[in-house]
């Protein structure tokens, strides 16, 4: 079974700074990876998602995220945020199997605020 | 396009009554799962239905169930509730099965008061 850690529950940072949410992923099998974000009294978002390739992934709102497999991560960067990106990101993995067991296995999420 | 509609949005019960939530997928979608948020849990998976047919569950007990209609819209009951059922239930939907081709697309979610 899957399972992702996000070490910081919270991430306050000054508008326009660079801001990393780290992912953390277990899985004895090969993963799909994404990065969702849920704005306040909505539904999540999908940002962006490594299925195969190109290990640097590049989302929405000009986040990116680099897979790492030697290091189980799944880090999500962003070099300048604005305040419209405060919300709850939540990183989720998915195993890579035909069999229809493709539900997704959530982190418990990073509040990003940031701050004028 | 209409997104995915989860009704009702917030809904108010007490413990040992049962509580039935609707999702309307987006048009085309065949796969409906279902998701509960809660603070200390985080999201965990129910299940998820595909052409009317159950195809994976989670690690909830039987009081959680969910059936998928013809037009592939879904409900989850909730059957004898407990204090700690409160939660935002999210509902998302998808073109296949599969999270390659897939893209879950989210509902705004039902959130459930069990007093």
């Amino acid at each position: 079974a899957q399972s992702v850690t996000q070490l910081d529950s919270q991430v306050p940072v000054f508008e326009e700074a660079p801001v990393e949410l780290r992912c953390n992923y277990s899985s004895s099998v090969s993963v799909y990876l994404f990065w969702y974000v849920q704005y306040p009294n909505q539904g999540l978002q999908l940002l962006l998602k490594y299925l195969s390739g190109s290990t640097l992934v590049k989302g929405i709102n000009g986040f990116e995220a680099e897979f790492n497999k030697s290091q189980t991560s799944f880090h999500l960067r962003k070099p300048s945020v604005h305040i419209s990106d405060t919300a709850e990101y939540f990183c989720a993995v998915s195993d890579t199997g035909q069999t229809g067991a493709n539900n997704l296995f959530f982190g418990t999420g990073t509040r990003l605020t940031v701050i004028p | 396009k209409a997104g995915v509609t989860q009704t009702p949005r917030y809904l108010i019960k007490t413990r040992g009554q049962q509580v039935t939530l609707s999702c309307s997928p987006i048009s085309g979608h065949r796969s409906v799962s279902w998701y509960q948020q809660t603070p200390g849990q985080g999201l965990q998976f129910l299940f998820e239905y595909f052409s009317e047919t159950q195809r994976n569950k989670g690690n909830f007990p039987g009081r959680f169930s969910g059936r998928q209609f013809s037009n592939s819209r879904s409900e989850m009951n909730v059957s004898t509730l407990e204090l700690g059922d409160s939660a935002l239930y999210l509902c998302a939907s998808s073109q296949t099965l599969y999270r390659d081709t897939g893209e879950l697309f989210f509902g705004e979610g039902s959130r459930l008061t069990v007093l």
